[in-house]
């Protein structure tokens, strides 16, 4: 099955600053690939997701690149603010609509 | 977007009683959800697909027996946790899709399970 591997696991970073957080999928036929922005004891929100036919996709102060062919993707947040700080997802999927999640990645702002 | 909602949000129950979980879309019909388990500071974890009119399919190492599901309905799915333990205890949540693919996932509030 799908493995997708997700890095750094915790990542701080200054307000302002950029944030930049990578995954790795397995499956060559993964053709779908949402990010998740996860607050605590709450739902994991879409914040971005890519598809297999498109290399970058721009939505404000945030952005995910994929690469096909090395089976990797990552998500950048610009100008990064407080309320960014958060667990972030990736995750993948070959068919379905099944995902299969990285690890995630606590993300924090600090002022 | 569409509306996922789960109920309940906090339960609470004593060992060897069971539990359900309702999964429901609000506007629109699912034919498949999905259940994942997540541990505190850890990732979603899938345990099974619910697929409306027939047996769901569980991933490996999630008992079918104690995590009962059952999608009647095209905007209805739950889960049912028998003979609850304390290492049952976990935050439970669905998600759904509109029909097509790929197409985003929507999730309910998530259940957070604990066993006393």
């Amino acid at each position: 099955g799908e493995n997708v591997e997700q890095h750094p696991s915790t990542l701080s970073v200054q307000e302002g600053d950029s944030a930049v957080i990578k995954c790795t999928y397995s499956d060559s036929a993964s053709n779908y690939f949402p990010w998740y922005k996860q607050e605590l004891g709450k739902r994991p929100q879409l914040i971005i997701d890519i598809r297999s036919n498109v290399g970058e996709k721009k939505d404000q102060r945030i952005a995910v690149t994929l690469n096909k062919t090395a089976k990797h993707f990552s998500l950048h947040i610009t100008e990064t603010q407080p309320e960014d700080s958060a667990v972030y997802f990736c995750a993948s999927t070959g068919g379905g609509n099944k995902l299969t999640f990285g690890t995630g990645t606590q993300l924090k702002v600090e002022l | 977007g569409a509306v996922v909602s789960q109920h309940p949000s906090r339960v609470i129950c004593k060992s060897g009683t069971s539990v359900k979980i309702e999964c429901r879309s609000l506007d629109f019909q699912a034919t498949t959800m999905f259940w994942y388990r997540q541990f505190p500071k850890k990732s979603l974890m899938l345990m099974a697909t619910s697929n409306e009119g027939s047996k769901a399919t569980y991933e490996q190492g999630v008992e079918k027996d104690k995590f009962l599901i059952n999608h009647a309905s095209l905007t209805l799915s739950t889960l049912t946790v028998t003979s609850a333990h304390p290492e049952d205890s976990s935050f439970y949540i669905c998600s759904a899709s509109e029909p097509g693919f790929p197409t985003e996932a929507f999730f309910g509030q998530g259940t957070r399970l604990t066993v006393v």
